[in-house]
């Protein structure tokens, strides 16, 4: 069982470059979330979905582009790179029916823009 | 508006003796309460929860107490071990919205 796989680990981008976050998770969990944890700082929602279809923004996601076509998937979008993206990303699911539940993290993705 | 704080950004404790973590929340919504132990590139692993209807739940040394009046949760490891080392972090879910606001976490430090 696999969890929360997110690809790449680490990347280096360039000013105005675009990229894609890659999200799976195994587990048919119906939630899925992204956060961006600066350093000294909490993670920061950027968007999250619902279910498949389903998706909303969270408290930063200015800059950013979801999509949920899957259960299993949740890519995030950045286009126009800015320096300010420099962070580290980590996707999130859960399974989520009424009563409250821990969510799964995956190792996180660690992005500088240059 | 930070809704969670963790104000303490790190914290010291011998081993054998006990932590004890912090954390305030202002949104008198929130009704799921979670700690989330996260160490140096890896994502954050889930440690405990509490619903609102308790005031306290315990797994193993690990032990989350809610004052929903006081707006306030606190994490006890008893006893505390150098593995326990790591950041701390508190989550809180509305149920309904479900987006888990998080803390900025606090750096526990177990030393020999």
């Amino acid at each position: 069982n696999a969890g929360v796989t997110q690809t790449p680990k680490f990347r280096i981008l360039k000013i105005g470059q675009s990229m894609t976050l890659q999200c799976t998770q195994d587990m048919n969990h119906n939630y899925m979330y992204w956060y961006r944890q600066d350093p000294g700082m909490g993670l920061k929602l950027i968007y999250y979905s619902v279910g498949a279809g389903i998706t909303d923004k969270g408290e930063v996601p200015n800059g950013y582009n979801v999509s949920r076509s899957t259960t299993e998937d949740f890519p995030l979008r950045l286009e126009l790179a800015a320096p300010s993206q420099t962070s580290v990303y980590f996707c999130a699911s859960r399974f989520l029916q009424g009563l409250g539940t821990e969510a799964f993290f995956g190792q996180g993705t660690r992005l500088t823009v240059v | 508006d930070q809704q969670v704080k963790q104000n303490s950004p790190s914290l010291s404790v011998q081993e054998g003796r006990i932590s004890i973590l912090n954390c305030d929340y202002t949104n008198s919504m929130f009704d799921y309460f979670l700690w989330y132990k996260k160490y140096p590139a890896e994502g954050p692993t889930f440690l405990i929860s509490i619903s609102s209807i308790k005031d306290k739940n315990e797994d193993g040394r690990f032990t989350v107490f809610l004052n929903k009046s006081a707006k306030h949760l606190s994490l006890h490891i008893v006893p505390s071990q150098p593995g326990d080392s790591a950041v701390y972090f508190c989550a809180a879910d509305t149920g309904t919205a479900s987006k888990l606001t998080f803390g900025t976490g606090t750096r526990l430090q177990v030393t020999l």
